[in-house]
């Protein structure tokens, strides 16, 4: 059971260059959405997805797109790399989450893409 | 979604010492789950908290989710090096956010 798949692992841009993070999950989740993680900083939302077809942007979502055709695969898609978006990106799914009820189910984290912008 | 803040920041402790971070909120939270990253890894699920006053306990670990459900804690006893990391609340508004997390760094 593979969990959830980022890929590349690190990536270096030049400045204006675009690029796709790629993120898969094998456990039929319904939420996906990507994090990103500066030093010594928490993880700030970029966008989620409540499922296939449905996006929504999260804190931080300047500067990035996302799609989701399908259930396994949530793509964040840089349109033209800055300085400001070099960070670790993390990618996460949930069986199914609902706001504010008291059950939710818990995140899965993928190992992350470690990006420098120069 | 919901800002939970947390407290304190970074906190070194002497192995053997115990540990605890807070995690604050203005508003009332339907629940709140707790994460572990470790260094150079990604967060790893710890527990989830859904009840008033709820406690809970993983080994050294110990959980609590306040009477009004606007904040909550995470206690260490007897802390060991294998539980350095960056520990963080989060709890699902209209999305899942995180505090901003507690740093433990625990010295040999």
């Amino acid at each position: 059971n593979a969990g959830v798949t980022q890929t590349p692992k690190f990536q270096v841009l030049k400045t204006g260059q675009s690029m796709t993070l790629q993120c898969a999950q094998d456990m039929n989740h319904e939420y996906m959405s990507w994090y990103r993680q500066d030093p010594g900083m928490g993880l700030r939302l970029i966008h989620y997805s409540v499922g296939a077809g449905i996006t929504d942007q999260g804190e931080v979502p300047n500067g990035y797109n996302v799609s989701r055709s399908t259930t396994e695969d949530f793509p964040l898609r840089l349109l033209s790399a800055a300085p400001s978006q070099t960070s670790v990106y993390f990618c996460a799914s949930s069986r199914a989450l609902a706001p504010n009820v008291p059950d939710n189910s818990p995140l899965h984290f993928g190992n992350g893409t470690r990006l420098t912008v120069t | 979604g919901q800002q939970v803040m947390q407290i304190p920041q970074y906190q070194h402790v002497q192995e053997g010492e115990d540990f605890t971070t807070y995690c604050n909120s203005s508003t009332t939270l339907s629940n709140i789950q707790w994460y572990k990253q470790r260094p150079g890894g990604h967060p790893v699920f710890l527990i989830q908290l859904v009840k008033s006053g709820e406690v809970k306990k993983q080994k050294r670990l110990t959980f609590q989710f306040g009477e009004a459900k606007k904040n909550s804690s995470l206690h260490i006893t007897a802390t060991q090096t294998t539980d350095v990391g960056t520990y963080f609340c989060g709890n699902y508004g209209q999305n899942f956010v995180f505090g901003p997390g507690t740093r433990l760094s625990v010295l040999p």
